[in-house]
């Protein structure tokens, strides 16, 4: 079961701006691991989308951002574009002895 | 260029076995953790197995602890899950995934594995 939690669904028209929460607890986030989020296009697998909390891979447009403070994270997509229609997920490291890497409840991105 | 196929899914009954192997390429796969994720049809992502570079630690989700083992040759640049007494629960897509600071940087394209009499 997922240790992280993020809104079902969030949507937003072209060119706005949507944020992604993800909500952990002081066995991970809290604890001082760094929080990764992957987005997942229909029909494919997981991509890389910001690593340590919001450092981009390469390619990665700087439309997508990402925060953490506290047992919390946030990814935020700006100047959102249509091809940015895919499922999010925020990934950590969990200390305790049940769970080491934890990805959060997944939220799809619609654009209106 | 970084490159990780699965293969070996299939349907399978209940209580039977699989072997998943994922074939590495475009990098030096002895210097990588590696694991295993899944996902169930419709559902989000979890975490299966970590094994480390020279396998000397590995880790297992509880939800397949003593019925999945994750090994790895690195002489032929593969990984592998063996998974045995599959339960319906089990039925999932499952992708390889190279590690790297605790991220999951690369994955592979995934091999669907279905449990069901």
């Amino acid at each position: 079961q997922s240790v992280l939690t993020q809104p079902p669904s969030v949507s937003g028209a072209p060119g706005q701006r949507v944020t992604i929460s993800c909500t952990g607890s002081s066995s991970n986030i809290g604890a001082g691991y760094d929080v990764h989020w992957y987005q997942q296009l229909p029909g494919t697998a997981p991509k890389l989308l910001i690593y340590g909390n919001s450092n981009r891979p390469s390619g990665v447009p700087d439309r997508f951002s990402g925060s953490k403070s506290g047992t919390s994270a946030s990814l935020a997509i700006t100047g959102l574009q249509a091809e940015d229609e895919a499922d999010y997920y925020c990934q950590s490291y969990d200390s305790s002895l049940s769970a080491f890497y934890v990805f959060g409840t997944g939220t799809k991105v619609t654009v209106l | 260029e970084v490159q990780l196929v699965e293969s070996g899914g299939g349907l399978v009954q209940p209580g039977g076995s699989l072997r998943l192997s994922c074939a590495a390429s475009g990098f030096t796969f002895s210097s990588y953790s590696m694991n295993w994720v899944r996902q169930a049809p419709g559902k989000g992502l979890e975490w299966v197995s970590y094994i480390s570079s020279s396998s000397s630690t590995i880790y297992y989700a509880d939800s397949v602890k003593g019925r999945f083992t994750i090994s790895r040759d690195n002489a032929k640049n593969s990984l592998y899950l063996q998974m045995n007494s599959l339960r319906d629960e089990d039925t999932a897509v499952y992708y390889c995934a190279r590690e790297r600071h605790l991220n999951f940087d690369y994955w592979g394209q995934g091999t669907l594995v279905t449990v069901s009499s």
